[in-house]
């Protein structure tokens, strides 16, 4: 059972614009969600994460958002650079991390 | 501070062999979880230790197993390797199981022919 989904396996932006990319979950347990930036053949990369107790957070260029009635989560990177081009994964926690099946972000020069 | 540090980052083996791939984690860190990703497959859990026990288990054959010693670092074993055990095989660490960030190694690129 895929308890953490990724409905959009790519997504294309120019540079400058918002990149948003969206994450649904099942499991109304999940008390910690975090994003993360992955390069092929390299371990993914740490990027923001957020606690159910929280709506948001920022960091820099990257904000996600919590909508827990919904069961929905989102990373939002504005502005958008060439070098965020990247497959990005979303994951929950509830003894262990769930992750998405990630989605592959290109930024067009 | 070190971040996670994996051994070996390549390997090429041949059906039926075994393997043994390490994982150091990051200082402090008592947590260790493997994961393996084959070409457009996402993360898949394969387990977690934490203080030398084995917390969780993803839904992988008895092949795969894994220990941890009692300076956190963990070591993980594939038996009777198959040509599908072929993957990036990645290693992540966390202070506790909690509300925690895990970060991740470099991961070990595993080929079987």
């Amino acid at each position: 059972d895929q308890q953490v989904k990724q409905n959009s396996p790519s997504l294309s932006v120019q540079e400058g614009r918002i990149s948003i990319l969206n994450c649904d979950y099942t499991n109304s347990m999940f008390d910690y969600f975090l994003w993360y930036k992955k390069y092929p053949a390299e371990g993914p990369t740490f990027l923001i994460s957020i606690s159910s107790i929280k709506d948001k957070n920022e960091d820099g260029r990257f904000t996600v958002f919590l909508n827990k009635s919904a069961k929905h989560l989102s990373l939002h990177i504005v502005p958008s650079q060439p070098g965020d081009s990247a497959v990005y994964f979303c994951a929950a926690n509830f003894n262990k991390f769930y992750f998405g099946s990630g989605t592959k972000l290109n930024v067009k020069p | 501070k070190a971040g996670v540090t994996q051994t070996p980052r390549y390997l090429i083996k041949t059906r039926g062999q075994q393997v043994t791939l390490s994982c150091s984690p990051i200082s402090g860190h008592r947590s260790v979880s493997w994961y393996q990703q084959t070409p457009g497959q996402g993360l898949q859990f394969l387990f977690e230790y934490f203080s030398e026990t084995q917390r969780n288990k993803g839904n992988f054959p008895g092949r795969f197993s894994g220990r941890q010693f009692s300076n956190s670092r963990s070591e993980m074993n594939v038996s009777t390797l198959e040509l599908g055990d072929s993957a990036l095989y990645l290693c992540a660490s966390r202070r506790a199981q909690i509300q925690e960030t895990q970060y991740f190694g470099p991961g070990t690129r595993l080929l079987v022919l």
